[in-house]
């Protein structure tokens, strides 16, 4: 069964380092998402990437975030200088379509980014 | 702002017992989703509904639009269905718009 693959699947950075975190969504699939979830919490949204273009981001999304596709099979979200608070499991999902399509998500098994 | 709620927050029953998780929702949705975490942190998509009843082996989601109410159930428990249980939902209108997601429910079956 196609998988979404994330690496690394722990890292560990100083803050104000950047992070890049990578994704490879299942190939067939066109929507493209980023997750993540602090220890203890629930899983809240970041960001939805449709088309090569950021489609909708949550308020947690803010300029410290970004998100690209650099070689069509790569998603990468990259945290410019990360905080101590930015420490979660970070999740990449993806879908053949729209959701309201009825088309499942298929998360990946996550990053787990300590900030220390 | 959408809402997600769900019920229990923790269950623990015994081997063989019938499980419901109840899930309530506070806007208009597409479709929602049940979604399984084990402990170490994996997501796993179990249903995807918008309508009716859904069935999946030991598994059924059932979802009330008109309420706003989906409910989760697990006939003849098993140990290894031992984890969070999560709903989410997704709101009415276009673009690729993230999930809402429940705190989940942490079910535990004991042998």
């Amino acid at each position: 069964e196609p998988e979404v693959t994330q690496t690394p699947s722990h890292q560990v950075t100083q803050m104000g380092q950047e992070v890049i975190l990578r994704c490879v969504p299942i190939s067939n699939h066109l929507y493209f998402y980023w997750y993540r979830q602090i220890l203890g919490q629930k899983v809240e949204f970041l960001v939805s990437f449709y088309n090569n273009e950021i489609s909708e981001k949550s308020e947690i999304f803010d300029d410290q975030f970004s998100v690209e596709r650099p070689d069509g099979s790569n998603f990468t979200l990259k945290i410019r200088s990360t905080k101590l608070e930015d420490s979660a499991m970070y999740f990449c999902a993806s879908s053949e379509a729209l959701v309201q399509s009825y088309y499942g998500y298929t998360f990946g098994s996550g990053t787990r980014l300590t900030v220390v | 702002k959408n809402e997600v709620e769900q019920s229990p927050q923790n269950l623990t029953a015994q081997e063989g017992e019938f499980i419901t998780i109840n899930c309530s929702y506070s806007v208009g949705i597409s479709a929602l989703h049940w979604l399984q975490q084990h402990p170490g942190g994996g997501i796993v998509s179990l249903f995807m509904l918008s309508s009716g009843k859904k069935k999946h082996g030991r598994l059924i989601a059932t979802i009330n639009i008109q309420e706003k109410h989906s409910s989760l159930h697990i006939t003849a428990s098993h140990p290894r269905d031992s984890a969070v249980y999560i709903c989410a939902d997704i709101q009415r209108g276009g673009g690729a718009d993230g999930l809402t997601f429940g705190k989940g429910t942490h079910l535990i079956i004991q042998p």
